[in-house]
């Protein structure tokens, strides 16, 4: 069973609109949470990521929102341009447990359209 | 400039012939790990390492080895590759202790 899970696998968007790409969770023992922006060809690169003692994260045009009493995060992105058109991924990891193991959601491919 | 390093990036075979896929990193990180990308699954992690000789199964370990010798270095080895392990590979680094890994552009493997 997926402990973090991504519903959505595709979202389009109007450039300068909004994209709200969601995740949830099962596992209460996440306590950081990243979110990964993969293009075609290219590995993952980190994006965002927002720690369980915070409710909220920004940087720039994107916005990370944390609620833990759903398991559930969101990742804003405002405005968007038709370069944010790629995959993103949603991770999760527990502290001290083993460092760095990440749980990572399916994907949602967001399309900008221009 | 700092990087993560896969060889080969496209590779097709057949089944039971053995392959490894190398993959490197200069950015002194102790920890790396091995994950495939399936449609609607994510990234699921195979096999990680914390450092030199110190690694580890993630979540799905079956039919692959690892191993950490040096540093830099962690290669993935399919002993006898099956149909079912026809997926795209990333290898990733970071530094121990912190969540943000470092992906290398990715292998896709086809075993007919």
């Amino acid at each position: 069973d997926q402990q973090v899970k991504q519903n959505s696998p595709s979202l389009s968007v109007q450039e300068g609109r909004i994209s709200i790409l969601n995740c949830d969770y099962t596992n209460s023992m996440f306590d950081y949470f990243l979110w990964y922006k993969k293009y075609p060809a290219e590995g993952p690169t980190f994006l965002i990521s927002i720690s369980s003692i915070k409710d909220k994260n920004e940087d720039g045009r994107f916005t990370v929102f944390l609620n833990k009493s759903a398991k559930h995060l969101s990742l804003h992105i405002v405005p968007s341009q038709p370069g944010d058109s790629a995959v993103y991924f949603c991770a999760a990891s527990v502290s001290n447990n083993a460092g760095n193991m990440l749980t990572f959601g399916g994907g949602t491919r967001l399309m900008v359209k221009p | 400039e700092a990087q993560v390093t896969q060889n080969p990036r496209y590779l097709i075979t057949v089944t039971g012939k053995k392959l490894t896929v190398t993959c490197s990193q200069n950015m002194n990180h102790e920890y790396m790990s091995w994950y495939r990308q399936d449609p609607g699954l994510g990234l699921r992690q195979i096999y990680y390492s914390m450092n030199v000789e110190v690694t580890d199964k993630g979540d799905v370990p079956e039919g692959y080895k690892v191993s950490r010798k040096e540093k830099r270095n962690f290669p993935l080895i399919l002993e006898s590759p099956s149909p079912n392990q026809t997926s795209l590979y990333f290898c990733a680094s970071g530094v121990w202790g912190t969540d943000t890994q470092y992906f290398g552009p990715g292998t896709r493997l086809t075993v007919l």
